[in-house]
């Protein structure tokens, strides 16, 4: 069956540290990956867009990798702020017209 | 910086009747979308929309579920008969290019079937 698995456990971390969020696929073969954004009682934000066919992206503090072969991407938070206090959301695209989201990380930045 | 709006931003309904979720997309955007997400759970696909005909639809998007873009600006859900397992965050996105698929979302519906 297919999954996208998100660590379910909130990442609580140090102000200036950098968070490492991890995703993690079964049985899909996407095109992109996306990585948003999710506040408390809010939509999604999109953040990062990487391709099958890229092994890296950046975006000011934030990293994307993209490993197909081990079917994961990573994401990183660099010198993390307490505004970074967020739930992280990967997203699969393989058809074109949907995202499939994992369940999404919690991250808690600390000062 | 352009927004997708959503209305009402909560919504309490009785089970059984039909609610409108109501949404405008970025205006030059061409493709839309309803996601749900039940409380403490997944972001879930409902329907994508294309040149005023649905695209692809998930299986959560039954015959009780409707959508419809009824003039230039804004782009419906309507879920008939409401049941309590309708109860979720109704997200509306939009995106100007298939190829890319970076959705900008609204900021939800809250819905409650009592």
């Amino acid at each position: 069956s297919q999954k996208i698995e998100q660590n379910s456990e909130a990442l609580n971390i140090q102000e200036g540290k950098t968070a490492t969020l991890t995703c993690n696929y079964t049985n899909y073969s996407p095109a992109y990956l996306q990585w948003y954004r999710q506040d408390p009682g809010r939509g999604p934000v999109f953040l990062l867009l990487i391709r099958e066919n890229e092994k890296e992206k950046r975006k000011e503090r934030l990293k994307v990798t993209f490993d197909t072969t081990l079917k994961q991407s990573l994401f990183h938070i660099t010198a993390s702020q307490p505004a970074d206090s967020a739930t992280y959301l990967c997203a699969l695209d393989q058809a074109g017209n949907k995202l499939t989201f994992g369940g999404g990380t919690r991250v808690l930045v600390k000062p | 910086e352009p927004e997708v709006t959503q209305t009402p931003s909560h919504q309490v309904t009785q089970m059984g009747q039909e609610v409108i979720l109501r949404c405008v997309p970025i205006s030059n955007h061409l493709y839309f979308y309803w996601y749900r997400q039940i409380l403490g759970q997944k972001v879930e696909f409902l329907v994508s929309f294309y040149n005023n005909e649905i695209s692809e639809k998930s299986e959560i998007f039954d015959d009780q579920f409707s959508v419809e873009r009824p003039d230039g600006s804004n782009f419906t859900l309507k879920i008939r008969s409401t049941k309590l397992e309708d109860s979720a965050m109704y997200f509306c996105a939009s995106s100007s290019n298939r190829d890319t698929l970076e959705n900008t979302f609204g900021s939800g519906t809250r819905l409650t079937v009592v």
